[in-house]
């Protein structure tokens, strides 16, 4: 196990096109987290889940924002009808019971 | 947490000299504090972190320090080395296991 994986690294998009990211949490970490970091920002919380339960959604951006973790490991962040707005890097975080949060290398997105 | 609060937000030092970051947050049920170093273009990587039942701790040139009943930690690094030109980021985490993160501190280390 390396850590957090993130795929895509980097992607550019049409604006109205969707998008889907993928993270890959540290195996043995429970809680999943999706954060979006523009220039000069600290990380903003998205959503995050506990196993394939996702527990807090209400400050994902607006309804275009999706995301998913059926089998409780995996996770998919999906952004439907992009706009230049959403132009950010995409981090995904996991973390066990006692902490340990640990950063995935993040996803770049551009809209064009 | 609900508000995390970081201070300064950009920090020039002095190779050798020593840096605090402080921040204030606003949670009275958060009892983890990690903090974090970005460099350009990478990840957030946790450096340390504290618990909210210890005061301090210590990992060679980075200590934390944990004031609960004033709500605020800091972050001290000392004998600065260029290496250490980054963005560092404090959060901390409640009962809601949600990190909330401050706005961060770009650290300029002079050689």
């Amino acid at each position: 196990d390396t850590g957090v994986s993130q795929d895509p690294r980097h992607k550019i998009t049409k604006r109205g096109q969707n998008v889907t990211f993928r993270c890959d949490p540290i195996s043995e970490h429970n809680r999943l987290y999706w954060y979006r970091q523009t220039l000069g920002q600290g990380p903003e919380f998205l959503t995050y889940f506990q196993n394939e339960a996702q527990l807090e959604k209400s400050r994902l951006l607006s309804d275009r924002f999706s995301a998913e973790r059926p089998k409780g490991s995996f996770s998919t962040l999906e952004i439907q009808r992009t706009e230049q707005g959403d132009s950010a890097m995409y981090l995904c975080a996991s973390s066990s019971d006692r902490g340990g949060y640990t950063f995935g290398s993040g996803t770049r997105l551009t809209v064009v | 947490g609900e508000n995390v609060e970081q201070h300064p937000s950009t920090l020039s030092v002095q190779e050798g000299d020593s840096a605090v970051i402080k921040c204030t947050y606003s949670d009275s049920a958060s009892n983890y504090f990690p903090w974090y170093k970005q460099e350009l273009g990478k990840r957030p990587q946790l450096i340390i972190d504290i618990r909210s039942n210890v005061g301090e701790k210590k990992d060679q040139r980075i200590a934390v320090t944990l004031n609960k009943t004033a709500k605020h930690f800091s972050l001290h690094i000392t004998e600065t080395q260029p290496e250490d030109s980054a963005v560092y980021f404090c959060a901390d985490l409640g009962g809601s296991y949600i990190p909330t993160f401050g706005r961060g501190t770009s650290l300029i280390v002079h050689p």
